[in-house]
């Protein structure tokens, strides 16, 4: 029978474009976020990493946006590059006893034309 | 810096036999995760060790799988008898103690059980 697999959000976006990849979180007393970026055949990779005492970080190329009003967090590429394209997950620390435990979003596929 | 070693990075094998992943966290962190990925799951949590003694085992699937931290620098999941619905890449990771820091990841074992 046919199998079912996970839909991932795609983002497709030009060469040299900014890119908006967007994530929503479960927890309202999660404190602790990351993004991390996974190309074929390897690991997850840190990207950036916010507390939730802030709103914003920036690295470079990168800036993570955190509103926890609506529990929502989103990471922005500029002048994407053909090697930014990858999976992109975001992943919440849920505080607490589960200090060091993080759950992981579903990902978003983002692929970069020439 | 070295980062995360998984062996082996790929592993075939019939049902029913015992299979077994390796790991050689960073060395200084005190926390060591294992996880399963797939299209139908994403990135599940399996265990977490912090020196070297399981915190929480809530995401082993079920009694045939097994983990093992004998030191800090080495731990080892294994599967025994495996079923080919245990078919996935496993990826282990490690943090530091201190709280609030991202898990670094190495780049799997992509595992197919026939």
């Amino acid at each position: 029978g046919e199998s079912v697999g996970l839909h991932l959000p795609t983002l497709s976006v030009q060469e040299g474009d900014n890119s908006i990849i967007n994530c929503a979180y479960s927890n309202s007393a999660s404190d602790y976020f990351i993004w991390y970026k996974q190309e074929s055949g390897k690991g997850p990779q840190f990207i950036i990493d916010i507390r939730s005492n802030m709103d914003k970080r920036q690295g470079q190329r990168v800036t993570v946006l955190l509103n926890k009003t609506v529990k929502h967090l989103s990471l922005q590429i500029a002048a994407t590059q053909p090697g930014d394209s990858a999976v992109y997950f975001c992943a919440e620390n849920m505080g607490g006893g589960s200090n060091y435990k993080l759950t992981f979003g579903k990902g978003t596929l983002l692929t970069v034309n020439p | 810096d070295a980062g995360v070693i998984q062996s082996p990075r790929h592993e075939v094998t019939e049902m029913g036999q015992e299979v077994t992943l390796r790991c050689k966290p960073i060395s200084g962190h005190d926390y060591l995760f294992w996880y399963r990925q797939t299209m139908m799951r994403g990135l599940e949590l399996l265990i977490y060790f912090n020196n070297n003694v399981p915190i929480d085992d809530s995401g082993m699937p079920e009694d045939r799988f097994s983990a093992k931290m004998p030191n800090a620098s080495f731990s080892t999941l294994k599967i025994q008898p495996s079923e080919p619905r245990d078919s996935a890449v496993y990826f282990c990771a490690s943090s530091p103690t201190v709280s609030n820091q991202p898990q670094h990841f190495g780049d799997g074992t992509r595992l197919s059980i026939l």
